[in-house]
């Protein structure tokens, strides 16, 4: 069973092409992130939703939507794609800040990314 | 904001010895937590290790263990009995709990264990 999932796994498309990666989990939790990871392999967060409510939007073009229709996806729609695009994307999830036995559970979980390359 | 620095960006180890990468974070923040995440060649973002701030105790998971010194900001990784599968990427996070979860990653330390 397949805890974070990122549909598709490989994305080549041409500059100025709409694309969408979507983002499901089945752990139940609350919250779900997007990262970008470079070239140079920095990660770098881009959005937070909590119950399909945004609470983290990072400094990212505005040709970057996220979507979330329920708490269990979290989608990423680009428009207009360019080149400096390119890199792997990744979603996570956690449980939010929940206490759970009297710790808190804010271990990230990823999905598998995304390798986006634009043409 | 919040930094993490990987000062290491790459590292190597004999197969069965001991290596530890250091990481250390900039914050005004007392509560937090410290992450270890491992990404293998498959791309695949793997937790390692986890620490609360507010713990003294340091956190081991079967080879792996933190030292981790709060005054100084240190969070260092020892990976002991290194075995192959062990190599990967290495990144250090730090999060703050209730601003959003975020997560704060460091530029990450490419491990590679050597038959």
């Amino acid at each position: 069973d397949t805890a974070v999932s990122q549909t598709p796994k490989y994305l080549v498309t041409q500059m100025g092409n709409d694309k969408s990666i979507k983002c499901e989990q089945n752990l139940g939790h609350d919250t779900m992130y997007w990262y970008k990871q470079d070239s140079k392999k920095f990660l770098k967060i881009m959005f937070s939703y909590n119950n399909k409510e945004l609470i983290i939007n990072e400094t990212v073009p505005n040709r970057f939507s996220p979507k979330s229709p329920d708490k269990a996806h979290l989608n990423l729609h680009i428009n207009s794609l360019e080149l400096g695009d390119s890199a792997v994307y990744f979603c996570a999830s956690s449980l939010g800040g929940h206490q759970l036995g009297g710790e808190f559970q804010e271990t990230q979980y990823f999905g598998p990314g995304t390798r986006l390359l634009v043409l | 904001a919040q930094t993490v620095t990987q000062s290491q960006p790459e590292m190597s180890v004999q197969e069965a010895e001991t290596v530890t990468l250091s990481c250390t974070y900039d914050t005004s923040e007392n509560n937090y937590y410290l992450f270890w995440y491992k990404q293998p060649p498959s791309r695949q973002m793997i937790l390692v290790i986890r620490q609360e701030a507010y713990k003294q105790q340091n956190a081991t998971e079967n080879r792996f263990s933190v030292n981790f010194q709060k005054a100084a900001k240190s969070f260092s990784l020892k990976i002991s009995d290194s075995q192959l599968g062990d190599t990967a990427m290495y990144f250090c996070a730090f999060m703050k709990p209730f601003a959003g979860n975020q997560f704060y990653f460091g530029t990450g330390t490419s491990l590679t264990v050597i038959p």
